[in-house]
């Protein structure tokens, strides 16, 4: 069964709103989350990383302004897109880390294909 | 040089055929390595992870060379629920151990 789950699976939303998406760890605790995201025929783009407790690392070129990220607890973190356009339509997949080794598993999300109109 | 590559395919075997993928990857620093597989429109899955030493489940065997920063992955006896694309991936350098993804081979096996 699945250990990571994610919600919404899909969402269609107009631009300028901002659209919620939840990670959830299933039956282990994951201090460290990561969000991808994927546009058609590319290869999945780490955006950032949650930290449990503290801010997220974000990678080059994400704007954490737009992306906000909160890891209130050890099984659930939440990426918001604030105020979307049509650009940020793509498919964001959460992943978290069963273990503490660089070897461990990383378990993805279902994913969340956002479609911005 | 993008830190993962991979040689996006596709690949196009009949059942039953052998099929090999290749991929390099930029960072020596790099430690650990996977093979994930990606249906169309899904999340990625875990395949296998790969080891210095090589491994095999069933059958899919993994190569690592280190010194040529190379991986390769070996598919026997093709299946045509085999038809995916196949993600080569990375540890990405920095703390919480995030990963690199190539942008897939595709492969596509035929009756």
């Amino acid at each position: 069964g699945a250990v990571v789950s994610q919600h919404p699976s899909r969402v269609i939303c107009k631009s300028g709103t901002s659209v919620k998406i939840e990670c959830r760890s299933l039956d282990f605790q994951a201090t460290t989350m990561f969000w991808y995201r994927q546009f058609p025929k590319q290869s999945l783009m780490l955006m950032a990383t949650s930290n449990e407790g503290s801010k997220a690392t974000y990678e080059q070129g994400v704007e954490k302004d737009k992306f906000l990220i909160n890891h209130a607890s050890l099984t659930l973190s939440t990426l918001t897109v604030t105020s979307a356009h049509p650009e940020d339509s793509s498919f964001y997949i959460c992943s978290a880390r069963q273990g503490a080794s660089y070897n461990s598993p990383l378990h993805f999300g279902n994913g969340t294909r956002l479609t911005v109109t | 040089r993008k830190e993962v590559e991979q040689d996006p395919g596709p690949f196009n075997v009949p059942e039953g055929a052998t099929v090999a993928f290749n991929c390099t990857y930029s960072n020596s620093a790099s430690q650990s390595f996977f093979w994930y597989r990606q249906d169309c429109r899904k999340e990625p899955k875990l395949l296998m992870s790969v080891y210095s030493s090589g491994n095999e489940d069933g059958r899919f065997t993994a190569q690592l060379n280190r010194a040529s920063q190379y991986i390769s992955l070996l598919i026997r006896d093709s299946k045509l629920s085999d038809s995916a694309t196949y993600l080569c991936v990375v540890n990405k350098e920095g703390s919480g151990y995030a990963l690199n993804f190539g942008k897939g081979t595709s492969l596509l096996v035929t009756p």
